[in-house]
């Protein structure tokens, strides 16, 4: 089976930088995903990686190392609307089409 | 592009009931996708359909839940004879021609058993 662990909870304060982690352990690995869900409201795609490195989208940046089954989501110039759960989810060989979801990361930004 | 929506947003139902949710992905997307989620938790994988075949489903759909992609476009899934367990948010996802790690999901359908 797949296990993915990342922090329940994350606190920073606006305009700072945040990094949210994520091991997996998987029994084949394709990709890993990151989402973003506010309270009440349906997952939001942010990124996907399935090669090792840097993906950077605006304020957003996802990071993979296959080699040690790690990734982690890099927010910056943090704004109260960044609170949210962040969820990673891995796509794995053999699989098939489905994403396994950690527990999520909850980001509360204070002023 | 008008995203994916979801239908009915949130159902009341009694034990035993039988309720129907349905999907419209977004037009392109050939793959759809059902998650549920409970509070605290992260969306775990219901069932997975390319275009009108379900190709995946997951050990905890039980006999009591159904789904189908009659003509590759929406889909619907069923839940027979509910259960309080079953109170839940029932997600539905979509995917194009990007594979199964970009999901786009639609605003959900809350579910609450009597």
């Amino acid at each position: 089976g797949q296990s993915l662990e990342q922090p329940s909870e994350v606190t920073a304060v606006e305009g700072a930088i945040v990094q949210i982690n994520c091991t997996y352990q998987t029994s084949g690995f394709y990709g890993l995903s990151w989402y973003q869900q506010h309270d009440g409201g349906a997952p939001t795609f942010l990124s996907y990686n399935a090669l090792d490195g840097l993906e950077e989208t605006g304020r957003f940046s996802s990071f993979l190392s296959r080699s040690d089954s790690y990734g982690y989501l890099l927010l910056q110039e943090l704004q109260m609307k960044d609170s949210a759960s962040y969820f990673c989810a891995v796509k794995v060989t053999g699989g098939g089409n489905k994403l396994t979801f950690g527990t999520g990361t909850q980001l509360k930004v204070e002023l | 592009d008008t995203g994916v929506s979801q239908d009915p947003r949130h159902k009341i139902t009694k034990r035993g009931q039988n309720v129907t949710f349905r999907c419209d992905p977004i037009s392109e997307h050939n793959r759809l996708y059902w998650y549920r989620q409970t509070l605290g938790q992260g969306p775990e994988f219901l069932t997975y359909f390319q275009n009108e075949a379900q190709l995946e489903k997951s050990r905890l759909l039980s006999d009591r839940f159904s789904a189908e992609r009659p003509k590759g476009s929406f889909s619907t899934l069923e839940i027979q004879r509910t259960e309080q367990g079953d109170s839940a948010m029932y997600l539905c996802a979509s995917s194009g021609g990007l594979g199964a790690g970009t999901q786009y999901f639609g605003p959900g359908t809350r579910l609450l058993v009597l």
